[in-house]
């Protein structure tokens, strides 16, 4: 089945950019997700990319694909207090309905 | 036009006890997910349910959980004789087509004493 992987901590300054990478064993997925999870929240879907796409920009958020290398990243421009959550990458595999997620990132912006 | 609502939002109960977590999908969906978060982990598919139907419960424990969504009401989860592992988070998701993007609700916490 697949794994995803991501690491489990980052820590930032505000104003700096943050990158938050996750790597994924199953190449089947046709699209590929991140959400934000506040404390006590639920999940808050920030963008995806289909899996035919290199790059995808959406304001502060920047996700880049690298099919060969099976790598996903979440770059936040400009990070602020207000984006310290816990980011989860989600794969959608073709044909199914079950999303894969990651263990998740906790971001902490320092002031 | 209300997103995926659950309720509670925060559920405890003593070892032994039954747990009814309750989620009503958004406006026009008909596909219903269960996911469970446990503790410094992602989230883990458990079960789909169309109106009347589990399509897949692939990832149900094989005892004590059983999931649920009538042609009239909420989808509901149900854990008998819940342990102390059983604790997490428990998401639900919907969509207006099986493989259409899902969207989540706040989930529910259940936490067993």
């Amino acid at each position: 089945g697949e794994d995803v992987e991501q690491s489990l901590f980052l820590s930032v300054r505000e104003g700096d950019s943050s990158v938050i990478n996750c790597t994924y064993t199953d190449s089947s997925s046709t699209y590929l997700y991140w959400y934000k999870q506040e404390p006590g929240a639920g999940l808050q879907l920030l963008t995806y990319i289909f899996s035919n796409m290199d790059m995808k920009q959406d304001q502060r958020l920047t996700v880049l694909l690298n099919k060969k290398d099976k790598h996903l990243s979440l770059r936040i421009a400009d990070t602020q207090t207000g984006d310290s959550a816990i980011y989860f990458c989600a794969g959608g595999p073709s044909g199914t309905y079950k999303y894969i997620f990651g263990t998740g990132t906790r971001l902490k912006v320092l002031a | 036009n209300a997103g995926v609502m659950q309720n509670p939002r925060h559920l405890v109960r003593r070892r032994g006890q039954e747990a009814r977590l309750r989620c009503s999908p958004m406006k026009g969906h008909s596909h219903v997910y269960w996911y469970r978060q446990l503790p410094e982990e992602g989230l883990k598919f458990m079960v789909y349910l169309q109106k009347e139907n589990i399509i897949d419960e692939s990832g149900m424990p094989k005892e004590r959980f059983s999931a649920e969504f009538p042609k009239e009401g909420p989808s509901i989860l149900r854990i008998q004789q819940v342990v102390r592992g059983d604790s997490a988070a428990y998401f639900c998701a919907s969509s207006d087509q099986e493989y259409n993007e899902q969207f989540f609700g706040p989930g529910t916490r259940l936490t067993v004493l």
